[in-house]
């Protein structure tokens, strides 16, 4: 078993729709969150940081955090074309290097 | 734009040359990293660099060797490199090692002919 699990995709969905992008995580000393997004030939775009759980927002962007589940979201409000991307879950515990899911394909369509 | 700085951009070489990637930021960030990334993968961590020392070396093959000449500045330098080596290379930056985020830069596109 993967210490994360992402479903890799694609996720194909209409302009205008509420996305939601999930990770599993197994180590229970995971403490720091992350959400990246990339795009193709580009390097990962740091969207959300979040420290143990909660919930943060940013403009479209929420980031959720479940420790007793191990569950981490992102959810984008009205996404856009221009939101079609790879999106990487990453996390970490002190003293321990981040560790990433395998990233989800997202398609927006217009 | 980003606030970490690669170059170059795109890089072919040779399995016999001798070539070296940048990567520098202004961020005053005290962590630097060199991750590598294939196709439809996530980053695959390389080293780590802390206060300027060597922190992690995942095991990579002594045909990379890292350099950190200063707390701005990390270059990868690369030699007799295979084709399978070939990937975004990336740099990223954090306040603290690991438990701050991670800042990458575009990467470094390496071609090994």
């Amino acid at each position: 078993q993967k210490e994360v699990e992402q479903d890799p995709g694609p996720l194909s969905v209409p302009e205008g729709a509420i996305v939601s992008l999930n990770c599993t995580y197994s180590n229970s000393a995971f403490q720091y969150f992350m959400w990246y997004r990339q795009y193709s030939r580009k390097g990962p775009e740091l969207l959300m940081y979040t420290y143990s759980s909660g919930n943060k927002e940013d403009g479209r962007f929420t980031a959720q955090v479940d420790k007793s589940s191990k569950y981490i979201s992102l959810f984008i409000r009205d996404s856009q074309p221009s939101d079609s991307a790879t999106y990487l879950c990453a996390m970490s515990s002190y003293g321990n290097k981040l560790v990433f899911g395998a990233g989800t394909i997202l398609r927006v369509k217009s | 734009d980003t606030e970490v700085t690669q170059t170059p951009k795109h890089l072919v070489m040779g399995m016999t040359n001798k070539k070296s990637l940048k990567c520098e930021q202004h961020m005053g960030h005290r962590a630097m990293y060199w991750y590598k990334q294939k196709a439809k993968k996530p980053p695959e961590l390389m080293f780590v660099y802390s206060y300027e020392k060597l922190s992690i070396n995942e095991s990579v093959p002594s045909r990379f060797s890292p350099e950190c000449p200063n707390s701005s500045l990390l270059n990868l330098h690369l030699h007799a490199l295979q084709p399978e080596d070939s990937a975004l290379y990336l740099c990223a930056s954090s306040q603290w090692e690991f438990v701050s985020p991670l800042h990458f830069g575009n990467g470094t596109r390496l071609t090994v002919t």
